[in-house]
C-alpha cells in the first residue's frame, strides 16, 4: 500500500521561501518509472501541477513557476522536498504530493495522493 | 501553455447519467485521466489511460475520448458521487496539465 504525507510550515510570510517535505512508503524512488509530484490547490480553486521528480533524478517543473521551484529526493529516507521561493499571498493553497506512475503504453497518472497541507502566506 | 477546459458544473438526478467533458489540444494524441475530489479530501484517480478504471472504482464510471475532447460518464449516479472532478493529461512540451474542474451535483 502506497502512502504519502506532506509536512512543512502552515504559515509563511511574503518573500520567504517555503520548504515542504513529502515522506512516503510502499514504493521506492529508485524503481523504474516511479516518481513523486507536487500539486497545489488554492481555496475553492482548481488543482495546479507544480513539479515532478523521477526515479532517475529527472526533474520537471511547471513552466509558469519554474524559476521559483526546486525539487529534490532522498531515496534512502523515502522523501521528496519541494522549495518555493519568494512566496506571496496568491500562493496560499493546499499542497499535495502524489505518487507518479508512468505506464508502459504512455500514460502518466498520480495514483496515490497525500492528505495535503494548507500553507497560508500572510504577514 | 495548454489548457484543459471543463464545464464549471453539472447537475444530475439520482440514477441518471452524468457526462463531464474535458477539451484541449493536448488531448489530440494523449491519454486523459480523471480524478474525483470530495470536500475536504484528496483527489482520487477514477479513470486512467482515457477509459480504464483502477481497482476499486465502480463500473458506473467510464471514460472515452473523441478528437480533442475526453468525457467522463457516470451511469446510475448516486449521492456519493457528488464531488469535484478534474481531468488531467501529460505532454512532453507542457508536462502535466489539470482541467479547470467540474462540480457534480446530485439533485
Amino acid at each position: 500500500q502506497i502512502t504519502l504525507k506532506e509536512s512543512g510550515p502552515s504559515l509563511v510570510k511574503p518573500t520567504q521561501t517555503l520548504t515542504l517535505t513529502c515522506t512516503f512508503s510502499g514504493f521506492s524512488l529508485s524503481t523504474s518509472r516511479m516518481g513523486v509530484g507536487w500539486i497545489r490547490q488554492p481555496p475553492g480553486k482548481a488543482l495546479e501541477w507544480l513539479a515532478l521528480i523521477y526515479w532517475d533524478d529527472d526533474k520537471r517543473y511547471s513552466p509558469s513557476l519554474k524559476s521559483r521551484l526546486t525539487i529534490t529526493k532522498d531515496t534512502s529516507k523515502n522523501q521528496v522536498v519541494l522549495t518555493m521561493t519568494n512566496m506571496a499571498p496568491v500562493d496560499t493553497a493546499t499542497y499535495y504530493c502524489a505518487h507518479r506512475r508512468e505506464g508502459s503504453s504512455g500514460y502518466y497518472i498520480f495514483d496515490s495522493w497525500g492528505q495535503g497541507t494548507l500553507v497560508t502566506v500572510s504577514s | 501553455s495548454y489548457e484543459l477546459t471543463q464545464p464549471p458544473s453539472v447537475s444530475v438526478s439520482p440514477g441518471q447519467t452524468a457526462s463531464i467533458t474535458c477539451s484541449g489540444d493536448i488531448l489530440g494524441n494523449k491519454y486523459a485521466c480523471w480524478y474525483q475530489q470530495k470536500p475536504g479530501q484528496s483527489p482520487v484517480l477514477v479513470i486512467y489511460q482515457t477509459s480504464k478504471r483502477p481497482s476499486g472504482i465502480p463500473e458506473r464510471f467510464s471514460g472515452s475520448k473523441s478528437g480533442n475532447t475526453a468525457t467522463l460518464t457516470i451511469r446510475g449516479t448516486q449521492a456519493m458521487d457528488e464531488a469535484d472532478y478534474y481531468c488531467q493529461a501529460w505532454d512532453s512540451s507542457t508536462e502535466d496539465v489539470f482541467g479547470t474542474g467540474t462540480k457534480v451535483t446530485v439533485l
